[in-house]
């Protein structure tokens, strides 16, 4: 087990809905990194937290939304749910930013829409 | 276009057997590839870094090829524990931008 936790592990929501998915990091870890996995393909980057603050963001937009707490944790929200965010969505922490750090990914919360 | 292309596959090999797959990327100014592997219905982990030329972790050999833009993977003596799917990623800081493939599918069969 890596010791990333996420949370919840699947939840159903309808088109225009609001959703908050949420990720606890491994001890010692500072940063967060949230994907998109869509069946059949690769994550894709979303964004990466690094002390509270965002550090680097994919080709989403701004209705996907983040938070990072004081304890590393974080949380990602994603407003007027489409059908197409139906995905699991993982998370991944690590202690860099630079991507040469390891990550370690949680198990995913599967996010279906309506 | 994709910036990073691998062969979905599947490759079914028999134990024992030797199995390789490419996977290309389009950002010429990517630094740093890795190769995870993740399992049916489970998170990726990272199966190993790719620097420079290439490197080799006992039975899986990672190369490089910057000129011709892409990464491979070798598993040598297949195991049946090998069976995954593998994800190559690209990186490059210039614009932080970080890539994951589809994967290869790769069954080994006893």
């Amino acid at each position: 087990e890596t010791g990333v936790t996420q949370s919840p592990t699947h939840l159903i929501k309808t088109r225009g809905q609001q959703v908050t998915l949420r990720c606890s990091s491994q001890s010692g870890h500072n940063t967060v990194s949230w994907y998109q996995q869509a069946l059949g393909q690769g994550p894709q980057f979303i964004f990466q937290y690094y002390r509270e603050e965002e550090n680097g963001r994919g080709n989403f937009p701004p209705r996907f939304s983040g938070l990072q707490f004081p304890n590393y944790s974080s949380e990602l929200n994603v407003n007027a749910l489409e059908l197409d965010d139906s995905a699991l969505y993982l998370c991944a922490s690590s202690s860099g930013t630079s991507f040469q750090e390891t990550q370690y990914f949680g198990p995913g919360t599967r996010l279906l829409v309506l | 276009r994709k910036e990073v292309e691998q062969d979905p596959g599947p490759f079914n090999v028999p134990e024992g057997a030797t199995v390789a797959f490419n996977c290309t990327y389009s950002n010429s100014a990517s630094q740093s590839f890795f190769w995870y592997r993740q399992d049916c219905r489970k998170e990726p982990k990272l199966l190993m870094s790719v620097y420079s030329s290439g490197n080799e972790d006992g039975r899986f050999t990672a190369q490089l090829n910057r000129a011709s833009q892409y990464i491979s993977l070798l598993i040598r003596d297949s195991k049946l524990s090998d069976s995954a799917t593998y994800l190559c990623v690209s990186f490059s800081s210039n614009d932080y931008k970080l890539s994951f493939g589809a994967g290869t599918t790769v069954t080994v069969r006893a």
